[in-house]
């Protein structure tokens, strides 16, 4: 199975600051990347996807980039919104995978 | 706008099994793929398997294989996720989702990439003696 590795596991970010998260896979995966917001109690909630992508409706302060092995979602501009924890998702090759997520607080 | 409105909460017994649902709302399933993922408490989602309205096609990750059935009932709109010989193990939220697509084309061709969206609001499973 393709391994994805999240780095940091914990964030803690002010509101407005910049925050980057990192995933590492351990395969090739032709940029089929995705990214989801899950909140607790909520099912994943997708905000990338083709490593770049944003999907429609998802704040532009949210981006993709990075090509295999490392790939970045970054949020420009922190909102009291968007914590929870942030998993990515490599849908190249079965079993689909997900990285151990990471958790982000709102300070 | 699609929803996926899942099934409640369930709470079973080892060696059971549990049928869990999954039912399109505002939409009528022609030939998409849905998908189904488990989360154990405090774990990362894990995927356990896909189905084709369509076609009826299903692909299971090997951990589930033998062990996970997934169904489609196009009069009824809806997609079930059996799990057999339940353990503690099994206990966990199960989540559908929609396989979204988009085609990119590339010079030797085109990439087919695909994502999970919308999702259910998930159905809880809790296994205990």
């Amino acid at each position: 199975d393709i391994q994805l590795t999240q780095s940091p596991s914990f964030l803690s970010a002010s509101v407005g600051d910049r925050v980057t998260i990192t995933c590492r896979v351990s395969h090739d995966i032709n940029n089929y990347l995705a990214w989801y917001q899950q909140r607790p109690g909520e099912a994943p909630n997708l905000l990338i996807y083709a490593a770049s992508t944003l999907q429609s409706g998802v704040p532009l302060r949210f981006s993709g980039s990075g090509s295999g092995p490392e790939f970045t979602l970054t949020i420009s501009s922190l909102q009291p919104e968007d914590f929870g924890t942030f998993y990515c998702q490599q849908l190249n090759t079965y079993p689909y995978t997900f990285g151990q997520g990471t958790k982000l607080e709102i300070k | 706008q699609v929803q996926l409105v899942q099934s409640g909460a369930e709470v079973k017994k080892p060696g059971a099994s549990v049928r869990l649902s999954c039912k399109a709302t505002g939409h009528t399933f022609t030939s998409e793929t849905i998908h189904w993922v488990r989360q154990a408490p405090g774990q990362r989602p894990e995927w356990v398997g896909a189905l084709n309205t369509g076609t009826g096609h299903t692909k299971y990750s090997q951990k589930f294989q033998g062990k996970s059935i997934v169904e489609v009932d196009k009069n009824m709109n809806t997609v079930y996720l059996e799990v057999t010989s339940l353990t503690s193990d099994d206990t966990g939220v199960y989540y559908c989702a929609t396989e979204g697509e988009m085609y990119h084309e590339v010079p030797a061709g085109y990439h087919r990439y695909i994502w999970f969206d919308p999702w259910g609001q998930g159905t809880l499973v809790t296994v205990s003696s």
